[in-house]
């Protein structure tokens, strides 16, 4: 099983500041990387897939950067509907999902 | 809208089954995969496995293999997972999801609670 770590575990920024998250894969998971937003009682949503395409709909302050077992997420400045937790997918070799990071208001 | 929506809450005793359905809409059903996810309260979501909506053929993780069936109802636009025996660690909440450009359209999440 390809295992996915994030970092940092909680991240605090101000709105308007730019955040980066990061994810790690145990193995080179090529391009078939998603970053998905999770708010507290709702589904999580598909931000990112193919490490770097934005998906229908998500604004252009959501970046996706990477390859191989090295991803980033970059909000590049920060709205408060951003703070929420997010997760990194692998989908290269089954699914499996990071243990996220939680974006918090500095 | 492209939706999928899931049934209500259940509460099952230890060694029960639960049953919950995923009603697709605003979309061809049998064009897509529908994924299970099932999330524990603070933890990572966990992937479960998937049904083709056309063929209906299967494929589980190991972890619930033998444990759980997905089927789906062409006619009803509709997905269906069971798992069985349940026991503690499965009480999450239970999400189905549409398998394009990884899961770009998830349900609502049905909470299952496993208790005596």
């Amino acid at each position: 099983e390809i295992v996915m770590t994030q970092s940092p575990a909680t991240l605090s920024v101000s709105p308007g500041e730019r955040a980066t998250l990061s994810c790690r894969a145990s193995q080179s998971v090529s391009s078939n990387l998603a970053w998905y937003q999770q708010k507290p009682g709702q589904a999580p949503r598909l931000l990112i897939f193919g490490t770097s395409t934005r998906a229908t709909g998500i604004p252009a302050r959501f970046s996706g950067g990477g390859s191989g077992t090295e991803f980033t997420l970059t909000i590049s400045s920060l709205l408060s509907e951003d703070f929420a937790v997010y997760y990194c997918q692998q989908y290269s070799n089954w699914y499996t999902f990071g243990q996220g990071t939680k974006l918090e208001i500095k | 809208q492209v939706q999928l929506v899931q049934s209500g809450a259940e509460v099952k005793k230890p060694g029960a089954s639960a049953k919950v359905s995923c009603k697709a809409s605003g979309y061809t059903f049998i064009s897509y995969a529908i994924h299970w996810v099932r999330q524990a309260p603070g933890q990572r979501p966990e992937w479960m496995g998937w049904i083709n909506g056309g063929s209906g053929n299967t494929r589980y993780s190991q972890n619930f293999q033998g444990r759980v069936t997905f089927t789906r109802d062409t006619s009803a636009s509709t997905a269906y997972m069971e798992l069985r025996s349940l026991r503690s660690e499965d009480t999450a909440l239970y999400y189905c999801a549409r398998e394009s450009n990884s899961f770009d359209v998830w349900g609502q999440g049905t909470m299952v609670t496993v208790s005596s």
